[in-house]
Parts: C-alpha cells; structure tokens; sequence
C-alpha cells in the first residue's frame, strides 16, 4: 500500500517561491505519474500537473509560467515549485498518484498526500 | 478545457435515505475516465468510484457510479452518518485534468 507524505514551507511573503516535496513509500515509484492539486480554503479543487519517472511533465496551462514540477527517483520522491506567489496561490496543496487500473481501463488519483496549508501574506 | 458541472450545490438528506450526485461535463469525456472523490473536513480527497462505475478498494457497496458520454450519476443507496461530506467528480479523458465544483451533502 503507498503511502505519500509530502513537507515544505507554509508561510510564504509575495513574490516568493513556493517549493513542496513528496516523498512515496511502500510501492512503486516508477510505474505510475505523480501530480500535485492544490485547493483554495473553502474551495475545490484544481490539478497543477504531473511528472512521470522519467521526468516528463504535463503542467496545466493556467499555472504553467509559473510551475516547475521535477522528480528523483533515487529517492522516490517528486517536488513543486510555484514562483512569484501571491495571496491568490494561498490553498491546501496535496501530492497524489495518478495510477491506470488495467481492469477497468481508468486513470484516477487514487493515493494522495496529507496536505500542506500554504499561506501566502505579507 | 473540459468543464464538469455539478448539481445539486449542496444536497440536504437523512440517514437511510437515497442520495443522487450528478455530473455533467462539457464535451464527450474519452473512456471510461471519470472518477469520484468523497472529501470529509480536514481531509485529504478519497476516491471512491473509477472507470465511472467501478468501486475503489475498501468502498462499500452502497456507493455506485453510472453514466457515459457527459452525463454521470453517483449514487449511494443508503446515507450513513459518515457519508456526510463532499463529493468531487472528475476527469482524466483531456489535460489539464479538471474537477466539478463539488456537491456537499449535509444531514437534514
């Protein structure tokens, strides 16, 4: 069963950057892609992208200028980094695995992190 | 970009009874890529339903997925005091992968 637990800053001044890492235990890291979602407080949900363990990415166009999203497989672990911040990028930021299930021929996110509140005031 | 629309907003029901959470996305979603998310407060997001209508481990069998095309239905049978929370459908057919707005379903 994997299991994902993801750390970083949670306070940020704007301007700054963002940078969370997750790290993946007890599985596989290089079978499947690995996303970071993020959700405003009292809001929903919005996937910031992806990376394989190849380093491929795919970025959601919305938060592209802004995100690098990169990987070492050394240590099973995936991070973000978001720039110039600003108190709109305030949210609950979740690390998650996106697996194809063979079966029912589905991607999903079916492990997720436990979440970082990243706050961003001056 | 693919846009998922749930209704309704918020869903008030008791326990025992039928809820039905709808999703409806802009264009055909390719396969069988949507999936369902319960999110109770101060949790991570739990799948629930893959591949539309197939239950994720560990799910009871109160909770069924259905639909095709830009039309999908959850449905749990019957409301457990823990089913109380927030259900987010979502979508893996086109990037960037997108998620509905969500439905909260509180007791009433």
């Amino acid at each position: 069963q994997v299991q994902l637990q993801q750390w970083g800053a949670g306070l940020l001044k704007p301007s700054e950057t963002l940078s969370l890492t997750c790290g993946v235990f007890g599985g596989s890291f290089g079978g499947d892609d690995w996303s970071w979602i993020r959700q405003p407080p009292g809001k929903g949900l919005e996937w910031i992208g992806e990376i394989n363990h190849s380093g491929n990415t795919n970025y959601n166009p919305s938060l592209k200028s802004r995100v690098t999203i990169s990987v070492d497989t050394s240590k099973n672990q995936f991070s973000l980094k978001l720039t110039s911040v600003t108190a709109a990028d305030t949210a609950v930021y979740y690390c998650a695995r996106d697996s194809y299930y063979s079966a029912s021929g589905s991607y999903q996110f079916d492990s997720w992190g436990q979440g970082t509140l990243v706050t961003v005031s001056s | 970009e693919l846009v998922l629309t749930q209704s309704p907003g918020t869903l008030s029901l008791s326990p025992g009874e039928r809820a039905t959470l709808s999703c409806r996305a802009s264009q055909r979603i390719t396969s069988s890529y949507l999936a369902w998310y319960q999110q109770r407060p101060g949790q991570a997001p739990r799948l629930l339903i893959h591949g539309v209508s197939s239950r994720a481990s560990g799910i009871p069998a109160r909770f069924s997925g259905s639909g095709s095309g830009t039309d999908f239905t959850l449905t749990i049978s019957r409301l457990e005091p823990e089913d109380f929370a927030i259900y987010y459908c979502q979508q893996f057919g086109s990037s960037p992968y997108t998620f509905g707005q969500g439905t909260k379903l509180e007791i009433k």
